[in-house]
């Protein structure tokens, strides 16, 4: 099974409409990542979460918000969709006192179109 | 600011041969460095991390740091089809809070 389960896999949404996008791990990592990718742009992180007390804001966390639910369960909602938030959505994880120098492993990723 | 420049490609290279992947970042205090490939409309996967001046193998990928000159690169030797993907370049911000920057990446074809 997957360290690193993202659901769900393919989403189309119209515009306006609230959504969420999911993501879990078994690998007993404490940090948790929310990244999009668009091409030509490279990955950029939205959101991230160092414990789940704690929520940060990445470089582009407007139109975004974020729940941490458990250690293990780090959820992404866009609350009012618009069509340049469609993009391939990837959840990552690392570990505060991993030997790999906090290397972050990711998810499958969600293909969100928004219409 | 902070940032990882790779180089677009495509770089192409004959199959057999020694594919060289280079990156530089800005911020002189960065840490740890990483190399990710990805297929295209798949996820990141974790290649290698090096953290030392010098060179660190793994089979057939070698990763090389050069603090001094800041540039940070991954040779592939024996190129494969099947490494044909897009080399992404990640270096750990210095910063408190930790974050990996990653460069855009770098289109890699091995041609049979």
């Amino acid at each position: 099974d997957a360290d690193v389960t993202q659901t769900p896999r393919n989403r189309i949404t119209k515009t306006g409409k609230r959504i969420m996008l999911e993501c879990s791990q078994t690998k007993g990592h404490d940090r948790m990542y929310w990244y999009r990718q668009d091409p030509g742009l490279g990955l950029r992180l939205i959101y991230y979460s160092f414990d789940v007390k704690d929520i940060n804001k990445g470089e582009i966390s407007d139109g975004y918000s974020v729940s941490r639910q458990a250690q293990a369960k780090f959820s992404l909602s866009l609350e009012s969709a618009i069509p340049n938030q469609t993009a391939l959505y990837f959840c990552a994880t690392s570990d505060t006192s991993g030997g790999d120098l906090r290397a972050q492993y990711f998810g499958p990723g969600t293909r969100l179109l928004v219409l | 600011q902070k940032e990882v420049e790779q180089n677009s490609g495509p770089l192409s290279v004959p199959e057999g041969a020694i594919a060289s992947l280079n990156c530089t970042y800005s911020d002189r205090g960065s840490q740890s460095f990483f190399w990710y490939r990805q297929y295209s409309g798949k996820s990141p996967e974790l290649i290698m991390f090096i953290y030392s001046n010098g060179d660190k193998e793994d089979g057939r990928f070698t990763a090389q740091l050069n603090k001094a000159s800041q540039y940070v690169s991954l040779l592939i030797r024996d190129s494969q089809p099947s490494d044909s993907a897009t080399y992404l370049c990640a270096v750990n911000w210095r910063g408190g809070s930790e974050k990996l920057v990653f460069g855009k990446g770098t289109k890699l074809t091995v041609n049979p």
